[in-house]
């Protein structure tokens, strides 16, 4: 089945400093990720579109200078979180769509939990 | 606006018996629904997809069923287990053709050995 690779698992990072959150497809080519963010007990909130070739669709509210996606082949997206805060601190998760459902089943990676200090 | 709603409240239960869970939602027109599994700092995992004209779908233990009139989706477990402990949650495509889902904040289950 499809596969989703996220790394770093886990991350912690001074203040002001910028982080990379990597997000690969394994066994199939994603053209469209989607990057979500969950705070504790909370739903997965998107924030942002992922298409490969084009730059990133953002949701409402979520800055893109801030939250910088790159998806530069058609099994690599990146999440870079620039000039970190302790309030960026949150899980965050990467999917891509399934293949074969003929609708947006999602396949997730494992997340990535970020700590800002 | 949007809203899905589940059950905040978690789910305990005895080992064996039926776990059901609730979706409901409103101002929304689902082309289709699904669930998933999360368990504590996981991403989420697909269960199930129902779509608008479908009533019931089963996959081994899980049954899910779909009421486009009570905009409700129930999920059951049956013959429940200590490993189906986690969290579920249910997702719709967003409204206006994106079909992005959208992501309750899930129920809590624990099943009690």
């Amino acid at each position: 089945g499809a596969v989703v690779s996220q790394h770093p698992s886990r991350v912690i990072c001074k203040s002001g400093t910028s982080v990379k959150i990597e997000c690969r497809s394994l066994d199939f080519q994603a053209t469209t990720m989607f990057w979500y963010r969950q705070f504790p007990k909370q739903s997965l909130m998107l924030m942002a579109t992922s298409n490969e070739g084009s730059k990133a669709t953002y949701e409402q509210g979520v800055e893109k200078d801030k939250f910088l996606i790159n998806h530069a082949s058609l099994t690599l997206s990146t999440l870079t979180v620039t000039s970190a805060h302790p309030e960026d601190s949150s899980f965050y998760i990467c999917s891509a769509r399934s293949q074969g459902t003929g609708a947006n089943v999602l396949t997730f990676g494992a997340g990535s939990r970020l700590t800002v200090l | 606006s949007q809203k899905i709603e589940q059950n905040s409240e978690a789910l305990n239960i005895q080992e064996g018996k039926t776990a059901t869970l609730t979706c409901n939602y409103t101002n929304y027109s689902p082309a289709y629904l699904q669930w998933y599994r999360q368990d504590p700092g996981r991403g989420p995992v697909f269960l199930l997809l129902i779509r608008e004209n479908e009533k019931e779908k089963r996959k081994e233990r899980l049954k899910v069923t779909f009421d486009t009139t009570l905009k409700q989706s129930l999920f059951h477990i049956t013959a429940s287990q200590p490993a189906d402990s986690a969290t579920y949650l249910c997702a719709l495509d967003r409204s206006g053709g994106s079909y992005i889902p959208t992501f309750g904040r899930g129920t809590s289950l624990i099943v009690h050995p």
